[in-house]
């Protein structure tokens, strides 16, 4: 079946660091690719994507390629600040019957900045 | 706000006792999907609606364990006979089929923990 493999936490970095954190996976087929990120008390929320091979995704300083060959998705951000503090999870989808899609996560990379 | 909600956001039990997890998906959202996350790991997924009709069910998903979605709107997921494998965290999401990827919006989840 469907895996996603991401790096294990936690990971700690001082504010303006860069910040790599890396995601493989196992799938049948080309999926679509996923960064979500859980705030302390709060849900998890898409934070980018993208859908098929070499596609980039970017929101809010974090970006992502979409990598077939290596199958990797690893999350990157140049200059992390202490709001960037979160668990962050890399995920794939599979469509479901009716056309909707099942989520498989990893098990999620917790970052810490300091200042 | 017009977000994913549930109810109730924590529920202490004792072994052997039923329960029953409510999930109020955004408005016009006719897409709901309960996942369960464990302590230490990503979501996994359990379910999946569309409108009223359940499509899929995980092999996660036991006999004690079912979910309904009576109108298209709300829905619950009830536990029988709870274990205490069962603590976790139940994540509901909602999305809509018309959207371009459907993307899933997440709600704050209900922690259960199974004395």
């Amino acid at each position: 079946g469907n895996s996603v493999t991401q790096m294990e936490g936690p990971v700690t970095l001082s504010e303006e660091a860069f910040l790599t954190i890396n995601c493989t996976y196992t799938a049948t087929g080309y999926p679509s690719l996923f960064w979500y990120v859980q705030y302390p008390g709060e849900g998890l929320q898409l934070l980018l994507k993208a859908t098929k091979a070499d596609d980039k995704g970017s929101n809010k300083g974090f970006e992502a390629t979409y990598r077939k060959e290596t199958t990797s998705f690893h999350l990157e951000k140049g200059s992390v600040q202490v709001s960037d503090s979160a668990v962050y999870f890399c995920a794939l989808s599979e469509r479901l019957t009716g056309g909707g899609n099942k989520l498989t996560f990893g098990t999620g990379t917790q970052l810490k900045v300091e200042l | 706000d017009t977000g994913v909600s549930q109810d109730p956001r924590h529920k202490i039990t004792k072994r052997g006792q039923n329960v029953t997890f409510r999930c109020d998906p955004i408005s016009e959202h006719n897409r709901l999907y309960w996942y369960r996350q464990t302590l230490g790991q990503g979501p996994e997924f359990l379910t999946y609606f569309q409108n009223e009709a359940q499509l899929e069910k995980s092999r996660l998903l036991s006999d004690r364990f079912s979910a309904e979605r009576p109108k298209g709107s709300f829905s619950t997921l009830e536990i029988q006979r709870t274990e205490q494998g069962d603590s976790a965290m139940y994540l509901c999401a909602s999305s809509l089929s018309a959207a371009s990827y459907n993307e899933q919006f997440f709600g704050p989840g209900t922690r259960l923990t199974v004395l």
